[in-house]
């Protein structure tokens, strides 16, 4: 069961342009959604992410939208540039101390993009 | 640099062989998450320690094992090895069990022929 769903695979963008990249969560627990990078032959490095008592949240070029009636939230690259080709992943996991349980990230299966001179 | 350490960084073996994986997380870090990423299944969650007790297991074969260590550094034992367990292994750590930011090693390329 797939409780993190990502859209697109892949995304070609021109420079300068917009890259939306969405995801769409099933499990209504989740209350923390990161957005990670992952460049070819690294880790991926946390980038931006949002609780969803907030329907934005902006740093930089990046921003995360988030519908929490809708289970959805997406990610925003402004002025896309050639260095921001890389996959990108969502995530969910629950933020909320309940006493119990791990705190482990759900991932969106991701999108690479690849933004073009 | 995420300050999480991986060692090795290439590993090859054959099938039916054992290796071993080590992680160590930012100076400070209690909670150690390992997780798989292959091609097709993307980046799945493993298993967690926190404080050298585990926490949480995810899509994690009986024949793999973890253990977290009193100086903090994890190790991932991977038994029975088959052609399917090739995949990138990332470690990740966090502070604790409350917050979520997870800060993510190089990885780990285990090949196996």
């Amino acid at each position: 069961q797939q409780q993190v769903k990502q859209s697109p695979q892949s995304l070609i963008v021109q420079k300068g342009g917009i890259s939306i990249i969405n995801c769409a969560y099933e499990n209504t627990a989740f209350d923390y959604f990161p957005w990670y990078q992952q460049f070819p032959g690294k880790g991926p490095a946390l980038l931006i992410a949002i609780r969803p008592d907030v329907s934005e949240k902006k740093e930089g070029r990046f921003t995360i939208s988030f519908n929490k009636s809708a289970k959805q939230f997406s990610l925003h690259i402004m002025d896309s540039q050639p260095g921001d080709s890389a996959t990108y992943f969502c995530a969910a996991s629950k933020m909320r101390y309940s006493g119990a349980g791990s705190y482990q990230l759900t991932f969106g299966k991701g999108t690479k993009l690849s933004v073009i001179p | 640099d995420s300050g999480v350490t991986q060692t090795p960084k290439h590993l090859i073996t054959a099938t039916g062989q054992r290796v071993t994986l080590r992680c160590s997380p930012r100076s400070g870090d209690l909670s150690v998450y390992w997780y798989q990423q292959s091609l097709d299944q993307g980046l799945q969650f493993l298993i967690q320690y926190y404080n050298g007790e585990e926490r949480a297991k995810g899509n994690i074969l009986e024949r793999f094992s973890a253990q977290q260590f009193p100086d903090l550094h994890s190790e991932l034992n991977l038994s029975s090895l088959e052609l399917g367990d090739s995949a990138l292994y990332f470690c990740a750590s966090s502070v604790g069990l409350r917050e979520n930011e997870q800060f993510f090693g190089p990885g780990t390329r285990l090949t196996v022929l």
